[in-house]
């Protein structure tokens, strides 16, 4: 079994439109996190949650809302997407801190 | 930008050889993580050193680090075509939050 799965694994979509990837864990963790990396590579923490409350919240434009329905799921939604949103978007869990568990990440290409 | 930053940027050694990159940072820590990244997949874990700690082993990875300088290193012995990936260091900032920051990543290549 996965312990940190995301969906979809591939997402292309036009710009405007509006889109979600979702994650579950299943190491039953208390924290999740979303990470986009880039073209380069460059890896930034964009969100984090423990047990269900954000804690983590990095200057990302409001287009982006995450949710966490409970402590086992954490969903990123992005409306109005932008060219410039195209990257590969990670989710992640821990149990405190220290070690992370990542996804196999969301590759999403906006045209 | 609080961003760490990796050297070199690539690296390209023989099976058997040893590699060895390098990680600077810019804040107080709890501790530094490595990760690796194949191609395409999500980040590994590796290893995590404490502030406190001078140097870690775990099979053949050797890691150190140097708060007065604000660096650590990660070696790696008698290299595998297999260990062919990008590798992250990571630091926490000093924070309470877990908000890991991560370097720019060593691409490391070896050839068979």
């Amino acid at each position: 079994d996965t312990a940190v799965s995301q969906t979809p694994k591939y997402l292309v979509t036009q710009m405007g439109n509006d889109k979600s990837i979702k994650c579950e864990q299943n190491l039953g963790h208390d924290t999740m996190y979303w990470y986009k990396q880039d073209s380069k590579k460059f890896l930034k923490i964009m969100f984090s949650y423990n047990n269900k409350e954000l804690i983590i919240n990095e200057t990302v434009p409001n287009r982006f809302s995450p949710k966490s329905p409970d402590k086992a799921h954490l969903n990123l939604h992005i409306n109005s997407l932008e060219l410039g949103d195209s990257a590969v978007y990670f989710c992640a869990s821990s149990q405190g801190p220290g070690e992370l568990f990542f996804g196999e990440g969301s590759r999403l290409t906006v045209l | 930008s609080q961003q760490g930053e990796e050297d070199p940027q690539a690296l390209s050694i023989q099976e058997g050889e040893n590699a060895t990159m390098n990680c600077s940072y810019k804040t107080s820590i709890n501790n530094l993580q490595w990760y690796r990244q194949n191609s395409g997949r999500g980040l590994v874990h590796l290893i995590l050193i404490r502030s406190n700690e001078r140097e870690k082993h775990s099979g053949r990875l050797r890691v150190t680090l140097d708060t007065s300088k604000k660096s650590s290193s990660l070696l790696i012995t008698a290299s595998r075509a297999a260990d062919t990936a990008s590798y992250f260091c990571a630091t926490d900032g000093g924070g309470a939050t877990n908000k890991l920051i991560f370097g720019t990543g060593t691409l490391l290549a070896v050839q068979p």
